[in-house]
C-alpha cells in the first residue's frame, strides 16, 4: 500500500539556521508533491507544489526538492525564525484534478530564539 | 487565495446527540470537498470525499450512517456526526481543491468534544 513517511520526531533548530524536513514515499509514483504548514488547532495551509519534472522550487525562504529516483522530497526553510515553528505536512499525489489527497504525519519544527 | 470557512470551530455535546459541521467555499465553487479527522499528533485521516449533487465516497472503515455528508450546492458541504459518542471526539477538517495546480484549501477545523 502507499506510504508517506515524515520524521516523527520534532526538529529543533536555532533561529537563523536552515531547517530541512524530509518526506519519503513508497509504493507509488506521484506526479506532484505538495507541502503544507499546520499550526496547532488550525487547518493546514498550502505552501508549495512541485512537479515530478522539476527538481527544485523556491518561494521566498522556502525551497523544495523532488527526487523521483529516491522517492523523496526535501523541504528547506532558510534563515529560520521562531514564527516558522509549526508542523509541516507533505502530500504526494497523482496528476490531474481528480487525485485523492493523503498526507504524511508531518514533522514538527521548533525554532528557538 | 481561495478561502474555505468551517463552522463551528468548536462544539461540546452530550453522548447520543447529533452534531452538524458546515464547510463553505467562500470565493470559489467546489464540486469536490474532502473531510478529514485528526487525532492529537496524528496525521490527517481522510474520512470521505464529498461530491456536489451525488453521494459521498467514504474511506474504508468510516461508517457512512454515522458520518452523514451532504453536498447540496457548489459552495457548501456538511458533515453530521450522528449519535455521537466520546470516541468521536476529534478535530474535523474540511478542504476543497481551489488552486490552478490542484492545491487544497482547508477550513479552520472543528473541535468536537463528546461528553
Amino acid at each position: 500500500s502507499q506510504k508517506i513517511e515524515q520524521n516523527s520526531e520534532a526538529l529543533n533548530i536555532q533561529e537563523g539556521k536552515t531547517a530541512t524536513l524530509t518526506c519519503n514515499y513508497t509504493n507509488y509514483s506521484p506526479a506532484y508533491l505538495q507541502w503544507y504548514r499546520q499550526d496547532p488547532g488550525r487547518g493546514p495551509v498550502f505552501l508549495l507544489l512541485i512537479r515530478e519534472n522539476e527538481k527544485e522550487k523556491r518561494k521566498e525562504r522556502l525551497k523544495v526538492t523532488f527526487d523521483t529516483t529516491l522517492k523523496q522530497s526535501l523541504f528547506h526553510i532558510t534563515a529560520s525564525q521562531p514564527a516558522d515553528s509549526a508542523t509541516y505536512l507533505c502530500a504526494p499525489h497523482a496528476s490531474g484534478g481528480s487525485y485523492i489527497p493523503t498526507f504524511g504525519r508531518g514533522t514538527s519544527l521548533i525554532v528557538h530564539p | 487565495g481561495a478561502v474555505v470557512s468551517q463552522h463551528p470551530s468548536w462544539v461540546i455535546c452530550k453522548s447520543g446527540t447529533s452534531v452538524k459541521i458546515e464547510c463553505r467555499s467562500l470565493d470559489f465553487q467546489a464540486t469536490t470537498m474532502f473531510w478529514y479527522r485528526q487525532f492529537p499528533k496524528q496525521s490527517l485521516m481522510l474520512m470521505a470525499t464529498s461530491n456536489e449533487g451525488s453521494k459521498a465516497t467514504y474511506e474504508q472503515g468510516v461508517e457512512k450512517d454515522k458520518f452523514l455528508i451532504n453536498h447540496a450546492s457548489l459552495t457548501l458541504s456538511t458533515l453530521t456526526v450522528t449519535s455521537a459518542h466520546p470516541e468521536d471526539s476529534s478535530f474535523y477538517i474540511c478542504s476543497a481543491r481551489g488552486g490552478v495546480n490542484g492545491e487544497l484549501f482547508f477550513g479552520e477545523g472543528s473541535r468536537l468534544t463528546v461528553l
